[in-house]
């Protein structure tokens, strides 16, 4: 059965810090891997998706980047992060056409 | 514009009783997914169903019904003999282009004993 891993589960950080969240599936092959934000309260937003290693799109002009290095890897980073990139941050792996299914979240906290 | 409402924001109900929880959607695809997901207070979303834009058929999963109607645009989500743990946030979704996914703003839903 298919797994997804996210790290950290929740992360402190500094205005003006790096950032960089993991995301690994298992027991899959080419998923489409999604990052998705949500703000307190509020709905999912999505910030990135990949259809393949190296390809990536964004839906939200921001300081955040992500990549896949790897097949089942999906890492989001920033080189400054911002008190507004305070959120919880899902990912989730999916196929054509199909339902997505989402990580445990990591809880980021930006002071 | 691809789009997903749920206008009910929070929704209270005392345990047993029927609840439904409202979905409209738009888009222009003539081909389209939708979803429901229940976000528990861990965080994780939950997929509990889908339905393409070609089955009209209502769906129950024991408690659980849904009634898709594409003639208003809708994709209901009714939750019979309500338990406390029901007590989540739920979200509509709506898949189009086949990638893209658009999620509604979600309603919060307590059950109280």
């Amino acid at each position: 059965s298919q797994t997804i891993h996210q790290w950290p589960a929740t992360l402190v950080q500094p205005v003006g810090s790096p950032l960089s969240l993991e995301c690994t599936v298992e027991g899959t092959s080419n998923p489409n891997l999604y990052w998705y934000r949500q703000a307190a309260g509020r709905g999912l937003q999505l910030l990135f998706y990949s259809v393949g290693i190296g390809q990536i799109s964004s839906e939200v002009p921001q300081n955040l980047s992500a990549s896949r290095p790897q097949d089942r890897q999906f890492i989001l980073s920033s080189k400054k992060l911002l008190l507004s990139d305070s959120g919880f941050y899902l990912c989730a792996w999916g196929v054509f056409r199909n339902e997505q299914f989402f990580g445990p979240g990591t809880r980021l906290t930006v002071l | 514009a691809q789009k997903v409402t749920q206008a009910q924001t929070e929704i209270s109900v005392v345990e047993k009783e029927d609840v439904t929880l409202d979905c409209v959607y738009e888009t222009r695809d003539t081909t389209y997914y939708l979803f429901w997901y229940k976000q528990p207070p861990s965080g994780e979303l939950v997929f509990l169903i889908r339905r393409n834009s070609f089955d009209e058929q209502n769906e129950i999963s024991g408690r659980y019904s849904w009634n898709f109607q594409k003639s208003t645009s809708s994709f209901n989500f009714t939750i019979t003999a309500s338990q406390v743990v029901d007590s989540a946030v739920y979200f509509c979704a709506l898949l189009y282009n086949n990638n893209d996914m658009r999620f509604g703003a979600g309603t919060r839903l307590t059950v109280k004993p």
